[in-house]
């Protein structure tokens, strides 16, 4: 069984620019997670999606948005990229939104650097 | 002010030797969980805890859920060059169906 993939696995940017993230999760799930991991600050929730709807986002501007397609792949948009943004962007699926408290199963993330 | 603060924030030993992290909160959560994470690679899931006082083992990792349910410790027994990486804690927020994690403890083992 495929695990929860990215692309790109890695990525430069200069500020100001605009970029799209993109996660397929595990087959059969449903629910899918972002999450930042900028050096020194740990995980921190992006946003949930869930059936193709956004269920939930963390304190980040709205420039970082997304979305989920109808195969449960989704999108994370970040425009108008600042220097902070440069992190590890973590995606993670689950069956459903009721199973995180299971835990989750993370792709491997994409590396931005924003210059 | 991180919700989980987890320490030690940096361990160094040598091989063989035993350690403890702890991951401590002043709320109650539902369940806990903790994964490990390799350089470049994502957070891998090692176990979920969910009952106060819990104890549950994988080979030479041991993990406690503390009985009000605020805190958790993982203790490995002669750590090996191969358990090197960043250890999170994370715990389930009911409202928002999130995951929140801890800020990590990193450990390196020298052979």
């Amino acid at each position: 069984e495929a695990g929860v993939t990215q692309s790109p696995t890695h990525l430069i940017k200069t500020r100001g620019q605009q970029v799209t993230l993109r996660c397929s999760p595990i087959s059969g799930h449903t629910s899918v997670y972002w999450y930042q991991q900028a050096l020194g600050l740990g995980l921190q929730f992006l946003l949930w999606y869930d059936e193709g709807e956004e269920r939930n986002r963390g304190n980040f501007p709205p420039r970082f948005s997304g979305r989920q397609f109808p195969n449960y792949s989704s999108e994370l948009n970040v425009n108008a990229l600042e220097l902070e943004d440069s992190a590890l962007y973590l995606c993670a699926s689950s069956y459903s939104g009721t199973e995180s408290r299971s835990g989750y199963t993370f792709g491997s993330g994409t590396r931005l650097t924003v210059v | 002010t991180q919700l989980l603060e987890q320490s030690p924030q940096f361990l160094s030993i040598q091989e063989g030797e035993n350690l403890t992290v702890y991951c401590n909160s002043s709320s109650v959560f539902s369940s806990l969980q903790w994964y490990r994470q390799e350089p470049g690679e994502g957070p891998v899931l090692l176990v979920t805890v969910v009952t106060g006082g819990e104890v549950k083992k994988l080979k030479r990792l041991t993990f406690q859920f503390g009985d009000a349910r605020k805190d958790s410790s993982l203790h490995i027994t002669a750590a090996q060059p191969g358990d090197t990486g960043l250890y999170l804690c994370a715990a389930y927020m009911e409202y928002g169906n999130k995951l929140v994690f801890g800020a990590g403890t990193i450990l390196r083992v020298k052979s």
